[in-house]
């Protein structure tokens, strides 16, 4: 059973770049998660994906976008890329419980970004 | 808004010893979930254990225990009988217990070394 899986794994790119990242849930999971970290901090919510739609979003500007396709696999995107976007980016997916309310995210190996 | 605080940016432990890891949050909520996760050197977050608020009984999995302290608003994590493989990032995260509500708030890590 594969687990949560990102593609590239590495990325280098220049200010007022744009770039697009990857993720496949873990089999049977339906929401994803999208977490930016920077060096030496804990992750930081960007957004979460559930039916294609976005379903919540953290404190990120409209430059990350993201999309959510009908396998559940998800992209994050980001315009104009600014130095202080370098950092490991953490796709997390999860099973809603609609009973329970509740999910556990299970997390993907990231993608870290550079950007000169 | 809910904020993790992890007071000890470095630990260190003896193999086969036993270790705490600290973890105070902040929040009104009274329904929510603490997490800790471990993040190795391959960048992979991996779930350790989980305490659900509503539950008095504090969660054990193998050698990784919680204290949880819902007054104190504290979540330690103690691993016992240490391993090598134990080194790595510990973070504690939060999220609350609303449906709507599906950002993970995380601490900004503890780094574990294993002594042999």
């Amino acid at each position: 059973d594969a687990g949560v899986t990102q593609s590239p794994t590495h990325l280098i790119k220049t200010r007022g770049q744009q770039v697009t990242l990857r993720c496949s849930p873990k089999s049977g999971h339906d929401t994803v998660s999208w977490y930016q970290q920077a060096l030496g901090q804990g992750p930081q919510f960007i957004f979460q994906y559930y039916e294609e739609e976005e379903r919540q979003r953290g404190n990120f500007p409209d430059r990350f976008s993201g999309h959510q396709y009908p396998n559940y696999s998800s992209e994050l995107n980001v315009n104009a890329l600014l130095l202080g976007d370098s950092a490991l980016y953490l796709c997390a997916s999860s099973l809603w419980d609609r009973g329970r309310g509740r999910a556990t995210q299970y997390f993907g190996p990231g993608t870290r970004l550079l950007v000169l | 808004a809910q904020t993790v605080t992890q007071s000890q940016p470095e630990m260190s432990v003896q193999e086969a010893e036993t270790v705490t890891l600290s973890c105070t949050y902040d929040t009104s909520e009274s329904d929510y979930y603490l997490f800790w996760y471990k993040q190795p050197p391959s960048r992979q977050m991996i779930l350790v254990i989980r305490q659900e608020a509503y539950k008095q009984q504090n969660a054990t999995e193998n050698r990784f225990s919680v204290n949880f302290q819902k007054a104190a608003k504290s979540f330690s994590l103690k691993i016992s009988d240490s391993q090598l493989g134990d080194a790595a990032m510990y973070f504690c995260a939060y999220r609350s217990g609303g449906l709507n509500n599906n950002d993970m708030r995380f601490g900004a890590g503890t780094r574990l070394t294993v002594k042999p």
